[in-house]
């Protein structure tokens, strides 16, 4: 149990194009969701936590308006990268927990490529 | 405050050593400590995780020990094997909050056969 997928996996796209990340918890509940950035050989760095129904909130020093996330459901989020530059090329990786628990889930993560 | 400190930042072991990765935090109202690995190209994948009420917690050949005090916490891998060679990540949290989790630095393990 406890399964969060993510799609797509890897994407390349050229700069000044949007790109749609899609997070999906199948089997639970999700009623929080995480959005982490992840650069080679560094740590997670938490973007945004959204809960369902409710507008996302993004940590200090990350765009709302580059890094748009919506969470319309108990198992669907999304994560769009607007006007992509290469410097937004990283591996994005979601995370989910249900109800008041502790325990995240994570993704996969899509790795992103902007050319 | 909301740091938590992750050492050392790589290690190497022989198959069947027992590596030992040590976190250490400021924030005393972190209550839930987890670890995760992760492997290149992968998501983090939760492994075992502690309250401070408790000082020492094992699942299989994870253990983590716990020192409330101290205010440090730390993951040993019995019998280690090349397929544990991976980065480990130490995190911290606050039960009630947004379950947001604070990540160490990471550990890259490598067990050689």
């Amino acid at each position: 149990g406890a399964v969060v997928s993510q799609h797509p996996s890897r994407v390349i796209c050229k700069s000044g194009t949007s790109v749609k990340i899609e997070c999906r918890s199948l089997d639970f509940q999700a009623t929080t969701m995480f959005w982490y950035r992840q650069f080679p050989k560094q740590s997670l760095m938490l973007m945004a936590t959204s809960n369902e129904g409710s507008k996302a909130t993004y940590e200090q020093g990350v765009e709302k308006d580059k890094f748009l996330i919506n969470h319309a459901s108990l198992t669907l989020s999304t994560l769009t990268v607007t006007s992509a530059h290469p410097e937004d090329s990283s591996f994005y990786i979601c995370s989910a927990r249900t109800g008041g628990k502790e325990t995240q889930y994570f993704g996969p993560g899509t790795r992103l490529l902007v050319l | 405050q909301q740091q938590v400190k992750q050492s050392p930042q790589s290690l190497i072991v022989q198959k069947g050593g027992i590596p030992i990765i040590n976190c250490a935090y400021e924030n005393t109202a972190f209550d839930y400590f987890p670890w995760y690995q992760q492997f290149p190209g992968k998501g983090p994948a939760l492994l075992i995780a502690i309250r401070p009420d408790v000082s020492e917690k094992k699942e299989g050949r994870f253990t983590i020990s716990f020192n409330k005090s101290a205010k440090q916490f730390s993951l040993h891998i019995m019998d280690s094997q090349p397929g544990d060679s991976a980065t480990y990540f130490c995190a911290a949290s606050i039960r009630g909050n947004t379950g947001k989790l604070i990540f160490g630095q990471g550990t890259t393990l490598q067990v050689k056969p």
